[in-house]
């Protein structure tokens, strides 16, 4: 079957770093997305992977590994405003894409 | 403010009622979505369109239907609503078929339905 695992929920202190894992098992593979979703509001884009490694835009980066069907989401330097959801998307071989059920990132002072 | 807007932004429907939910985008992208998402599930794609006059199926397309008449508009109609149709409906558009490129998805900001 298909799936992409990601934790239901995690907890951070404001300022502190938290990863949020994204596991994946697809029918082929053209990419991977993370987007935020704030509640009761729209996803937003925040990252694209194709190739292994690590891609930093700001405080945040995302890492992926294709031979692991592993990525992650790197937050760095928390802020109050980075309390969300965050979804994860592989873009499968025909092109369309599945998502993950999202991980919601609880942010405390 | 370039985007896609979606109406209504909530509405409670009796069961067996016909509903179609607006979408429509100023970007002029190619293809656009429509999908649910449930708690606890993935965003679940219902139908898409790679280009006007052209629609496809996704995930979830049974009870639903839409039409690509233009670029901008792709409405979505449930024929005859039921319950398990409640849920928050998602318009999106990308400016290239499939996956949306590098730039990934353009989201509305949602249609929260309530089927009785």
């Amino acid at each position: 079957g298909q799936n992409i695992d990601q934790p239901t929920e995690m907890t951070a202190t404001e300022g502190a770093i938290v990863q949020i894992n994204c596991t994946y098992q697809t029918s082929g593979f053209n990419g991977l997305f993370w987007y935020q979703q704030h509640a009761g509001e729209a996803p937003t884009f925040l990252s694209y992977n194709v190739l292994d490694g690590l891609e930093e835009k700001g405080r945040f980066s995302s890492f992926l590994s294709r031979s692991k069907g592993y990525s992650y989401l790197l937050l760095k330097e928390l802020q109050m405003k980075d309390s969300a959801s965050y979804l994860c998307a592989v873009i499968k071989e025909d092109y369309q894409l599945i998502w993950g059920a999202g991980t919601k990132l609880i942010i405390k002072p | 403010i370039a985007g896609i807007t979606q109406a209504p932004t909530s509405q409670i429907l009796a069961a067996g009622r016909r509903m179609t939910l607006r979408c429509t985008q100023d970007m002029r992208h190619n293809a656009m979505y429509w999908y649910r998402q449930d708690l606890g599930l993935g965003l679940r794609l219902i139908h898409y369109s790679n280009t006007a006059g052209t629609t496809g199926k996704g995930e979830v397309p049974d009870g639903y239907s839409v039409s690509r008449a233009n670029t901008d508009d792709f409405p979505l109609t449930l024929a005859s609503a039921v319950p398990s149709q409640t849920s928050v409906y998602f318009c999106a558009s990308s400016d290239s078929d499939g996956f949306g490129g590098q730039e990934g998805y353009t989201f509305g900001s949602g249609t929260r339905l309530t089927v009785v």
